[in-house]
């Protein structure tokens, strides 16, 4: 079965700074894709990113951007130019056979 | 994406008693699966709801328990059945449609619904 890391349960970044967000995971297959996903206290799950694992490019959407390492199987975010709105749990996730697999969350604070 | 509205958004129930919970998409979608989330914790998969067949259930999870209906293509219920302090969640649907290879990789959430059991 897959299985989805996040180690950081918590993290803070100054407003206007960068932060990255670590996940790793672990599977067998070769075919897959990775998305971050952010859930404010709205409790709302919102696509944040996506990466197919066949493309070597790293995904980016705006101030958020990803570090895809393959070989390593490691998936992290990077969010440029923090936002207050940024605030809330960010989940890794992984989706192979058919089955999308959530990592445990990093719950990110933006210290004004 | 699409529009999804989840009913009721929160409820607080009794012990023993069974809540259904409506899952309402804008537009037709391929599938539509049903997680759950505990307290402090991540999403965990309950099953993938089929229109025309019945549910996929994960492992942990059965159908007397959490039976699922999908009548239509914009359609889902969850009901949890026999409430217990335990099933305390929030109670998320999502949908996502059939782009052909690997199919159903991109999924769109409802807004959830948070239940309490006492």
């Amino acid at each position: 079965a897959q299985t989805v890391t996040q180690s950081q349960p918590e993290m803070s970044v100054q407003e206007a700074e960068t932060v990255t967000l670590s996940c790793t995971y672990d599977t067998s297959e070769s075919d897959y894709y990775l998305f971050w996903y952010k859930q404010p206290p709205s409790r709302q799950m919102i696509l944040v990113i996506r990466q197919e694992a066949y493309k070597q490019q790293n995904a980016t959407e705006n101030r958020f951007s990803v570090n895809f390492q393959k070989a390593a199987k490691s998936f992290s975010l990077k969010i440029s130019d923090s936002q207050l709105g940024d605030a809330a749990m960010y989940f890794c996730a992984y989706f192979g056979n058919e089955k999308l697999t959530f990592g445990t969350g990093t719950r990110l604070t933006i210290i004004p | 994406s699409a529009v999804i509205s989840q009913k009721p958004s929160r409820d607080i129930c009794q012990r023993g008693t069974s809540l259904t919970i409506q899952c309402q998409v804008d537009s037709q979608v391929t599938m539509m699966f049903w997680y759950r989330q505990q307290p402090g914790q991540s999403l965990t998969l309950i099953a993938t709801a089929n229109q025309g067949s019945e549910a996929t259930y994960e492992s942990g999870f059965v159908i007397d328990k959490f039976p699922i209906s999908r009548p239509n293509l914009t359609f889902s219920t969850l009901t949890v059945s026999n409430m217990s302090p335990e099933d305390s969640s929030i109670y998320l649907c999502s949908v996502a449609w059939d782009r052909g290879y690997s199919s159903y990789n991109e999924q769109f959430f409802g807004p959830g619904t948070r239940l309490t059991v006492l």
